[in-house]
């Protein structure tokens, strides 16, 4: 079964940093880009980023360029997501996908990890 | 289209038509896919490359795009369709979401 599995909750404080993750298993980690969505609460889902674990090229949306970093360890098939100093508005649930066709119009997010909430209150 | 726009809301009585709207510039011209999502789950994909449905998903769930408008359709809409409904189109090598609708099947 091609699955996207995602760590556990988190609470952090204000200017902590943290690393979440998401392993793919079920199918070639390598070859697939993978996607990291936010979702604030009570809020529509939002594209911060995707990288390639094949050799982690990565691309960021306007929005998260230089807020988060993505990053993959392909020997365990692990893409993450990271923050150096988090704040209270970083607060959400963060979702990872695989993209179906890489970079390209065609291309959709056909598996979704179950989602990793992140709290971040003083 | 760097912006999608989606109504807020639709309403829709169970067996009647819902009708879905997202909206962006030149939309028509590139690929918009559709995800599904209820309280507390993760996003399901409906529909993808403008009208592929992916297995598992009902024959009731349709989309179409052109012009400048991607539209999902869901026919003999039921109790179990009420959710959160997201648009996807790419800008160049960046992803974008329409805000998203809530259908109430009323």
């Amino acid at each position: 079964e091609v699955q996207l599995v995602q760590s556990g909750a988190e609470v952090k404080k204000p200017g902590e940093s943290l690393k979440i993750s998401c392993k793919g298993s079920g199918y070639s980690f390598t070859f697939y880009w993978i996607a990291w969505v936010r979702q604030m609460p009570g809020k529509g889902l939002e594209w911060m980023g995707i990288i390639y674990p094949g050799d982690s090229e990565t691309r960021y949306s306007p929005s998260f360029q230089g807020q988060v970093t993505i990053s993959v360890d392909k020997s365990i098939s692990t893409a993450y997501l990271q923050w150096s100093s988090l704040r209270a508005s970083d607060t959400a649930m963060f979702y990872c996908a695989r993209l179906s066709h890489g970079i390209a119009s065609r291309s959709y997010m056909d598996v979704w990890g179950k989602g990793t909430t992140v709290t971040v209150s003083s | 289209s760097s912006e999608l726009t989606q109504p807020p809301s639709v309403s829709v009585s169970p067996g009647q038509t819902a009708t879905i709207t997202c909206s962006g510039d030149k939309l028509g011209d590139t690929y918009a896919c559709w995800y599904q999502q209820k309280p507390g789950q993760s996003p399901v994909l409906v529909i993808y490359q403008n009208n592929k449905r992916p297995s598992g998903i009902p024959e009731r769930f349709s989309g179409s795009n052109s012009g400048n408008t991607a539209t999902l359709t869901i026919s003999g809409t039921q109790a179990v369709d009420e959710a959160d409904y997201y648009c996807h189109a790419w800008d160049r090598s960046t992803g974008v979401f329409g805000g998203g609708t809530k259908l109430t099947v009323l």
